[in-house]
């Protein structure tokens, strides 16, 4: 099935510096949603993003719709060991209940 | 708010045998339900869209006989693998679309089934 592009795949940090990811499409999206994923669990909603150029914060994370509408970008301030794991974007088009995720970026925060 | 659980968590089951797994939303009424399959490693893959009191939508490739899906009510879809074989080990997770104002939905995932066919 189709994946949007997620970059980085993975990125080991130190604790305490911050953390950037973005995900592109080709397709204009009238929503993105950012999740993170643990080992073994499924994914939790992080930030939802419904207009562009809208920029959302929740705690340390703060991502933004692109411009064009095809791309966003998840931010993570401070990283912390917690922050571990694996971070998804998912785009939805006009028309469709369906989502697209990214590739995911696997994060390691080194303490 | 916005929780979905997922029963079992787990399950071995023997080559040949039939599975089913249940997906609920516990705060909020979904008419939409979706079913993912997950690979070690990998990205979230839509095996189909579950809508209540009507037929699910099966992506391509994703066998509709072999993975059965019922969504009775607002709050629980069904996904029974029948027939299962070692290839249908995976992490099956579903999730639930929740409806806010005009176009600001989102879905929200349950915790996951990982299957283990012998």
């Amino acid at each position: 099935g189709q994946q949007l592009n997620q970059s980085p795949q993975s990125m080991f940090i130190q604790e305490g510096e911050d953390v950037s990811m973005n995900c592109t499409s080709s397709s204009i999206f009238n929503t993105w949603l950012w999740y993170k994923q643990d080992p073994g669990e499924g994914p939790v909603l992080l930030i939802a993003l419904y207009k562009a150029g809208e920029l959302t914060s929740n705690g340390r994370l703060t991502a933004q719709f692109g411009i064009t509408r095809k791309d966003s970008f998840l931010n993570i301030s401070a990283s912390i060991p917690s922050d571990v794991g694996i971070y998804f974007c998912a785009g939805r088009s006009s028309g469709t209940y369906k989502y697209i995720f990214g590739t995911g970026t696997r994060l390691k925060v080194l303490a | 708010g916005a929780v979905v659980s997922q029963h079992p968590s787990w399950v071995i089951c023997k080559s040949g045998t039939s599975v089913k797994i249940e997906c609920r939303s516990l705060d909020f009424q979904a008419t939409t339900m979706f079913w993912y399959r997950q690979f070690p490693k990998q990205s979230l893959m839509l095996m189909a869209t579950s809508n209540e009191g009507s037929k699910a939508t099966y992506e391509q490739g994703v066998e509709k006989d072999k993975f059965l899906i019922n969504h009775a009510s607002l709050t629980l879809s069904t996904l029974t693998v029948t027939s299962a074989h070692p290839e249908d080990s995976s992490f099956y997770i579903c999730s639930a679309r929740a409806g806010g104002l005009a176009g600001r939905e989102t879905q929200y995932f349950g915790p996951g089934t990982r299957l283990l066919v012998l």
